[in-house]
């Protein structure tokens, strides 16, 4: 079946150090995106991309990075610049990004805390 | 800028009816969906409104009102499994999808 996996499920970050999520799709889709969600919150936009080796910043791209260099896979860098990461990350894909009615499909999450 | 507005917690009981209200405010607007995410999980797509009206899908229905910018998700015959955070979202032309804070169902018998 199609779908998006994200891994890992739950990941642990010591103090400056750089982790990275990942984010995988086999629904063919050219966009992808990246949320962070923090408890009793809405979904915020991190970074997303349209297209293969193009990738735009969301509302809250400080301290995160990402790379698009294969249409299936999406990761998801969390700098030590990001003082506070703990958070549940989202990946989500779509058909296109702007004025897009199909669906967005999301992977199952990474739960990220400190230590 | 883009914001929505919907309520934070609703309570309902088993077997009832509830509506999730929405209020936005966008540019480019093209449409309102709405995803469902239970505790821990991914949210997943309930229902899309391009035009006014009622959209109905089984025991769930989302209505927009374009001009009134305003929407809601109906859900009805509510069951335990309904417990969950709804989402709106608004579809733009100039934007991908902005998601609303949410709000949280509590379905009690």
């Amino acid at each position: 079946d199609g779908g998006i996996t994200q891994s890992p499920k739950y990941l642990f970050r010591k103090e400056g150090q750089n982790v990275t999520l990942s984010c995988e799709q086999n629904l063919n889709h050219d966009a992808m995106y990246w949320y962070r969600q923090d408890p009793g919150q809405g979904l915020r936009l991190i970074y997303y991309s349209q297209i293969v080796n193009d990738f735009q910043k969301g509302d809250i791209a400080e301290g995160y990075s990402v790379s698009r260099e294969k249409k299936e896979s999406f990761p998801l860098t969390v700098t030590s610049a990001q003082k506070n990461p703990t958070a549940f990350y989202l990946c989500a894909s779509s058909t296109r990004t702007i004025g897009d009615i199909q669906p967005q499909h999301f992977g199952d999450g990474t739960r990220l805390s400190i230590l | 800028g883009q914001s929505l507005e919907q309520p934070s917690e609703v309570t309902a009981v088993e077997g009832a009816i509830v509506q999730i209200n929405c209020t936005y405010q966008t540019s480019g607007f093209y449409g309102l969906s709405w995803y469902q995410q239970h505790d821990g999980g991914a949210p997943t797509f309930l229902s899309y409104n391009a035009l006014d009206g009622l959209e109905e899908t089984g025991r769930f229905s989302s209505f927009l009102s374009r001009s009134d910018s305003y929407g809601y998700l109906l859900l009805q015959e509510l069951q335990m499994k309904d417990s969950a955070s709804y989402f709106c979202a608004v579809i733009s032309g100039n934007t991908p999808l902005v998601f609303g804070k949410g709000t949280r169902l509590s379905v009690i018998a």
